[in-house]
C-alpha cells in the first residue's frame, strides 16, 4: 500500500457521534485525498489537500471536514455521523506524477 | 459535472483470452488517464498510466488512448483467473492534474 496506513480499519458508531479517520503516509507526497466508495456510485472525492494546511472540497464534502497539520497526516472528521455516511473510506496520495496510490481503507458503519 | 463512463459488466472471458475494457470521458481537457484494479474487499491498485495518444504496453496489459474520440481502453492478454477483479478507469478533472474522476468500474471474471 505504498507507505500509507489508515486508522481505524473498521469502526461502528452511532448516529450523531463525531468520528475521525486518520491517514498517515511515509512517502512525503504533497497531495492527499479522501474518497468514499459506495455500491452504484463508485469512488467519490470528499476532500483533498495540496499541502500542509491547504485543503479543498471534493464533490461530496457536505458533513465532512479535514485537517492537515503535517505532511504525513490527513484527518477526516464526520462532525455528527449519519447513516448515509456508512461507507468504505479510502485515503490516497500522489506526488507530481499525479498517479494516486491508495491506503487499505476504513469500513465505517453508522447505526 | 465531468463524467467517466464504463460498462459495469460483468465481463466474462475464458482463461487465455483477451479481455477488453473500455472507458469514455466527457472532459476534452483531460490529459492524464489511469487504470486501477480492485479485488473484492481491497483497495484500488494502479496498474497503468497513459498520457499520449496511442498504445502503452506493460507485460500482459496494454492501455490505448484516443483523445479525439475521448476514449481509453485496457487490454489484458492471456487472461488469468487472478485477473478477476473490478477495473476502474480514472481521468484527471477540474482543469487540474491532481484531481481524478473515477468511473464506476467494470467487473471482469476470467473462467478457468
Amino acid at each position: 500500500d505504498a507507505g500509507i496506513t489508515q486508522s481505524p480499519r473498521h469502526k461502528v458508531t452511532e448516529t450523531g457521534t463525531p468520528v475521525t479517520l486518520r491517514c498517515h503516509q511515509t512517502e512525503n507526497h504533497r497531495y492527499m485525498y479522501w474518497y468514499r466508495q459506495d455500491p452504484g456510485h463508485g469512488l467519490r472525492l470528499i476532500h483533498y489537500s495540496y499541502g500542509v494546511k491547504d485543503t479543498d472540497k471534493g464533490e461530496v464534502s457536505d458533513g465532512y471536514s479535514v485537517s492537515r497539520s503535517k505532511t504525513e497526516d490527513f484527518l477526516l472528521t464526520l462532525e455528527s455521523a449519519t447513516s448515509s455516511q456508512t461507507s468504505v473510506y479510502f485515503c490516497a496520495i500522489s506526488d507530481f506524477s499525479y498517479e494516486q496510490y491508495f491506503g487499505p481503507g476504513t469500513r465505517l458503519t453508522v447505526t | 459535472q465531468k463524467e467517466v463512463e464504463q460498462n459495469s459488466g460483468p465481463l466474462s472471458v475464458p482463461e487465455g483470452a483477451i479481455a477488453s475494457l473500455n472507458c469514455t470521458y466527457s472532459d476534452r481537457g483531460s490529459q492524464s488517464f489511469f487504470w486501477y484494479r480492485q479485488y473484492s474487499g481491497k483497495s484500488p491498485e494502479l496498474i497503468m498510466s497513459i498520457y499520449s495518444n496511442g498504445d502503452k504496453e506493460d507485460g500482459r496489459f496494454t492501455a490505448q488512448l484516443n483523445k479525439a474520440s475521448q476514449y481509453v481502453s485496457l487490454l489484458i492478454r492471456d487472461s488469468q483467473p487472478s485477473d478477476s477483479a473490478t477495473y476502474l478507469c480514472a481521468v484527471n478533472s477540474g482543469g487540474s492534474n491532481y484531481k481524478l474522476t473515477f468511473g464506476k468500474g467494470t467487473l471482469l471474471t476470467v473462467n478457468p
